[in-house]
Order: C-alpha cells, then structure tokens, then sequence
C-alpha cells in the first residue's frame, strides 16, 4: 500500500518569496505522483502530476515539482508567490496499476500556504 | 468538473437517519471513489468501485456502504448518520492505465457534497 507524508502543516510566506512545500511517499510498487490545490470553499484542482519521463514536472500557475525516487519525495516550489497562492496544498500518490487497491489514490494531510503582503 | 457530478451539494440530517450520495459520471471510466475530507486529515478513501458491482472497502470504510450497479453511477450509503461522519464528501473517477504515447491517465474529482449530521 501507499503511503504519503507532507512534512508541514502550515507554511507563511511573504508575497513574492520563493516557496516549497515538501512531499514524501512511500510504496513498495512504482508510483504516479500528483499535487492539487484547495482554495477555500472550494474542490481540489490539479496543479501537476509525474507518470514517467522527466523527473521535473511543470504546472499551472507557474509551480513546478521535481521527482526523486532515491528520496522518495515529490516537492512542490514556485519562485515566486502570490497572495492569491494562499490555498490548501495535497500531495497524493497512486501505484501504477496493476489491479486492486494499489491503484487508489492516497492523500497527504495537506499543507496551508498563507501568503502575507 | 465537466462529466462527474455529484448530488445533493449539500445535506443536514439527523443522527440515526439513512443517507445516500449519488456520484454521476459521463465519461464511461471503470474506477470510482469516495473520499471524505476533514481538516488535519486530508482525504481520505472510503469505498472504491472497479467494475459495476465489484467494490471494495478504503482506509475508512465503517459505517458506510456503497453500490455500483450502472457504470455510471456509484452510491455511497450511511446506514444510520452519527455526528462523526459530518464531512465533506467527494467522488473521484480515473482512468485504470496509463501506456505512454495514448491517452492521458489521472483523476477526475467531483465538486464535493457537505454533509452535517445533527
């Protein structure tokens, strides 16, 4: 089974900072690796996602997400934020599919981005 | 999300009164989830559905059931409401493989249904 850590809870950042939210993972199969947003009062929108191929993703709203399996992580970055960056972040992991629940979407606890001016 | 929806939107019932959700989807994907969302827990995964009536249970699945009887449609049910089931509720629906070089592969999320039981 898969498993997924974000290692903070809570991140502040000033606008225009350089932020990374981290992501860990654990699965004894290979893993696809997705990031989503949850802006408040609202549902989960996609940032970015790895199936294979280069280890550095890129996404929508200029963050990007770099795969390393050595380190088992997926860290979120963007160079620079914006208030409107203040979201609820979620790291989420799936076993390539080979049947059964290893191919179920498992969620990290999330981390909540707040940009300050 | 265009061609999954979920319904009602939002729900207050009664401790010990049944309730169903309904996920809809128009996409013809075999997979579907549920998923409930509390602050400090992310989401996580109730029942899944990998075939009209072959299910299984997730990470929380006590005190729920859920039915898939029509490709479509997958029914999450609480047999008898406790407080500690209000949540938010989203259904999900993916594709089952990816092969590079065809179609995309990933997750598809409904708008989410809020549920307080009183």
């Amino acid at each position: 089974a898969q498993s997924v850590t974000q290692l903070d809870s809570q991140v502040p950042v000033f606008e225009e900072a350089p932020v990374e939210l981290r992501c860990n993972y654990s699965s004894s199969v290979s893993v696809y690796l997705f990031w989503y947003v949850q802006y408040p009062n609202q549902g989960l929108q996609l940032l970015l996602k790895y199936l294979s191929g280069s280890t550095l993703v890129k996404g929508i709203n200029g963050f990007e997400a770099e795969f390393n399996k050595s380190q088992t992580s997926f860290h979120l970055r963007k160079p620079s934020v914006h208030i409107s960056d203040t979201a609820e972040y979620f790291c989420a992991v799936s076993g390539r599919n080979y049947g059964g629940s290893q191919g179920n979407l498992i969620f990290g606890k999330g981390t909540k981005l707040s940009v300050k001016p | 999300d265009a061609g999954i929806t979920q319904s009602p939107r939002h729900k207050v019932t009664e401790t010990g009164t049944p309730v169903t959700l309904r996920c809809h989807q128009t996409e013809n994907h075999r997979y579907m989830y549920w998923y409930r969302q509390d602050p400090g827990h992310g989401l996580r995964l109730i029942h899944y559905s990998y075939g009209v009536k072959d299910t299984d249970k997730g990470e929380v699945s006590d005190g729920y059931s859920v039915s898939r009887s029509k490709t479509e449609d997958f029914l999450l049910t609480l047999e008898s409401a406790t407080s500690s089931q209000t949540s938010v509720y989203f259904c999900a629906i993916s594709d089952p493989i990816y092969k590079p070089g065809q179609r995309d592969y990933g997750y598809t999320f409904g708008s989410g249904t809020r549920l307080t039981v009183v």
